[in-house]
């Protein structure tokens, strides 16, 4: 098993929509994740932490569960500039290098 | 600059060449890690600098492969014989200390083209 897995979509939805998916990890000893974004022909850059059981900012909600080894990004009233790959990556030890997930497409449509 | 720092922005070269891809952490900034990205693909880890430890080279796919980094600063990822398969983009991230839950910085990446 992968030690992330995301659906890679794409995710189509229309503007104003309410939009998540998730991100599996094989790692149970994994304690916090970080989700990245990533723009068409860009370079990824830091969207959210996720530590405990979750966290929102602003119109992003992400959580974490455990028991099934899942982290989730929901995003309401979706805008055209959420257009973007979603990147899932568990939070490393020290001295380790991170792990990113494969990403999920998400695309915004006016 | 404030940023991660990557040149050049693009290489075009002809298979069998040799080409070096330059990275400029962000000052202060311990660990510096290189990914690639092939188009439509995911990040693939290549090689992890923290400190003065050994790098994690893993990553690397062949021994064609190899990356240094002077002063704890620059790094240079050096691809020796380019083959086509090597065509990607390069992409450079720094952090301040390396895992432990920090941000990594992305520099914008060198998209290489192997003919």
């Amino acid at each position: 098993r992968k030690e992330v897995e995301q659906d890679p979509g794409p995710f189509n939805v229309p503007e104003g929509a309410t939009v998540a998916f998730n991100c599996t990890y094989s790692n149970s000893a994994s304690q916090s994740f970080f989700w990245y974004r990533q723009d068409c022909r860009k370079e990824p850059k830091l969207l959210m932490s996720v530590y405990s059981s979750g966290n929102e900012d602003g119109r992003f909600t992400a959580q974490l569960n455990r028991a099934s080894q899942y982290i989730s990004l929901l995003i309401r009233d979706s805008k055209l500039s959420d257009s973007a790959t979603y990147l899932c990556v568990p939070r490393p030890n020290y001295g380790q290098n991170f792990v990113f997930g494969p990403g999920t497409r998400l695309s915004v449509l006016p | 600059g404030a940023g991660v720092s990557q040149s050049p922005s693009n290489k075009v070269t002809e298979k069998g060449k040799d080409v070096e891809l330059r990275c400029d952490p962000i000052s202060g900034h311990t660990a510096l890690y290189w990914y690639r990205q092939s188009l439509g693909q995911g990040l693939e880890f290549l090689i992890y600098f923290q400190g003065n430890s050994a790098p994690d080279k893993s990553g690397l796919p062949s021994d064609r492969f190899s990356a240094e980094r002077t002063g704890g600063s620059v790094s240079t990822l050096t691809i020796q014989r380019t083959q086509q398969e090597d065509s990607a983009v390069y992409l450079c991230a720094s952090s301040l200390y390396g895992g432990g839950g920090e941000k990594l910085f992305f520099g914008s990446g060198t998209q290489l083209s192997v003919l």
